[in-house]
């Protein structure tokens, strides 16, 4: 699986869109990118994943760059809550041993103050 | 679905003891992963069953951990002797893996402390 790079931390303040980027430059074309976040003291939680097109759900929204090399978490409207770390993961799906292998980085600390 | 339940949720130890931690993982779930997080190595994936067997085991650290997942509903990892060295927060995981997505729901974690 594609090796992922994630600044160490960024602020946000509260009520603002937090942008979360990741590079993958090495990503294959059957691999997806997920993004998870650990809320502190937490298990890991899942926010949204795609292939090549913007995706968006209740948590977050994903805009994936045309080349695939790049991509940035959004989060909308960012609260005290949303502080947490996020991980950006590419991971295939076609199958073979890492069907299903989330393999976790160090990921980018979000702190959302007031 | 009460969600992946972990128990214990702390466990404090004795060098040598045998300490076994326990994963309930989602119903109708048929992966389960095994992971252990610590300040120096984050998020470390120690093994990954599909259908109840073992496909991926490569990161158990070493013959003092052992995994088994006898049936659908329960998992468990177990060390034998623990050292010091292992204290850590130990995560359980499941997903339903049906070919395209992965989302994997986690338990609360363990966290063990060996003295």
């Amino acid at each position: 699986d594609a090796k992922t790079t994630q600044p160490t931390s960024m602020d946000c303040a509260e009520g603002r869109a937090a942008n979360l980027p990741c590079n993958h430059s090495t990503i294959s074309g059957n691999e997806y990118v997920y993004w998870y976040r650990q809320i502190h003291s937490q298990g890991p939680q899942y926010i949204i994943h795609g292939l090549k097109n913007n995706e968006t759900n209740e948590m977050a929204s994903l805009i994936i760059t045309e080349d695939r090399k790049s991509s940035t978490l959004i989060l909308p409207h960012a609260t005290l809550r949303d502080t947490a770390v996020y991980y950006c993961i590419v991971l295939r799906n076609a199958g073979g041993t890492s069907y299903g292998k989330l393999t976790f980085g160090q990921g980018t600390i979000l702190t959302v103050h007031p | 679905d009460a969600g992946v339940i972990q128990s214990p949720r702390h466990e404090v130890t004795e060098m040598g003891q045998e300490v076994t931690l326990r994963c309930k993982p989602i119903s109708g779930h048929n992966s389960l992963f095994w992971y252990r997080q610590t300040m120096m190595r984050g998020l470390e994936l120690l093994i990954y069953f599909n259908n109840n067997v073992p496909i991926d085991d490569s990161g158990m650290p070493e013959d003092r951990f052992s995994a088994k997942m006898p049936n659908a509903s329960f998992s468990t990892l177990k060390i034998q002797p623990s050292e010091p060295r292992d204290s850590a927060v130990y995560f359980c995981a499941s997903s339903f893996d049906y070919g395209r997505f992965t989302e994997a729901f986690f338990g609360q974690g363990t966290r063990l402390t060996v003295v």
